[in-house]
């Protein structure tokens, strides 16, 4: 049972393009909405979070888009950058589960030269 | 400083081998993870611990056992693995309090192949 499901599975833009990655979840006892990144051959690291009182979270070229009612979230990457190729994953908690995080499937994005 | 280590960081075994992979964090976290990762299903948790001393189990534990017999170290154990196991293994850690409680801190990740 996927309850964070994420698209598209890849993604290939060109530089300075807008990359937008999709999630929608299902419980709405969700509480903490992050975004990690991952490089290949590492592990994720935390790139941005959300919580479910504000609309938008911005930090620099990465912003994150919540709309409450739809269930869904989803990342904008501005002026993309090839570094910014990488996979990443949305993922969702809440504090009453001792903030144990479900996990998105994840998008492949190639941010071409 | 060196945050999330996992050791080892490739491992191949044979059907019905067993292994322990170990994960060690010097940030005094209370919370330790371990997930598993496979192609086009995300992140997975195994089993977490909130405490020395203490594990439960998270969305797809079985095959796997856990100790936390120190705060810094959580232990998975394979004892007998299954090519179904084959896998990347990420293990994270996280703070009780303060202002990342929420953010998991992860390792570099344990490639395991069973043949």
């Amino acid at each position: 049972q996927q309850q964070v499901k994420q698209s598209p599975q890849s993604l290939i833009v060109q530089k300075g393009g807008i990359p937008i990655i999709n999630c929608a979840y299902e419980n709405t006892a969700f509480d903490y909405f992050p975004w990690y990144q991952q490089f290949p051959g590492k592990g994720p690291a935390l790139l941005i979070a959300i919580r479910p009182d504000v609309s938008e979270k911005k930090e620099g070229r990465f912003t994150i888009s919540f709309n409450k009612s739809a269930k869904q979230f989803s990342l904008h990457i501005m002026d993309s950058q090839p570094g910014d190729s990488a996979t990443y994953f949305c993922a969702a908690s809440r504090r009453a589960s001792g903030s144990r995080l479900t996990f998105g499937e994840g998008t492949q994005l190639t941010v071409n030269p | 400083n060196a945050g999330v280590t996992q050791t080892p960081k490739f491992r191949v075994l044979k059907t019905g081998q067993s292994m322990t992979l170990l994960c060690a964090q010097d940030m005094n976290h209370e919370y330790m993870y371990w997930y598993r990762q496979d192609p086009g299903m995300g992140l997975r948790l195994i089993h977490y611990s909130v405490g020395e001393g203490t594990t439960a189990k998270g969305e797809v534990p079985d095959g796997y056992n856990v100790s936390r017999l120190k705060k810094q170290n959580f232990l998975l154990g394979l004892e007998s693995a299954a090519p179904s196991q084959t896998s990347v293994y990420f293990c994270a850690s996280r703070p009780f309090g303060g202002p990342s409680y929420n953010e998991q801190f992860f390792g570099p990740g344990t490639r395991l192949t069973v043949l």
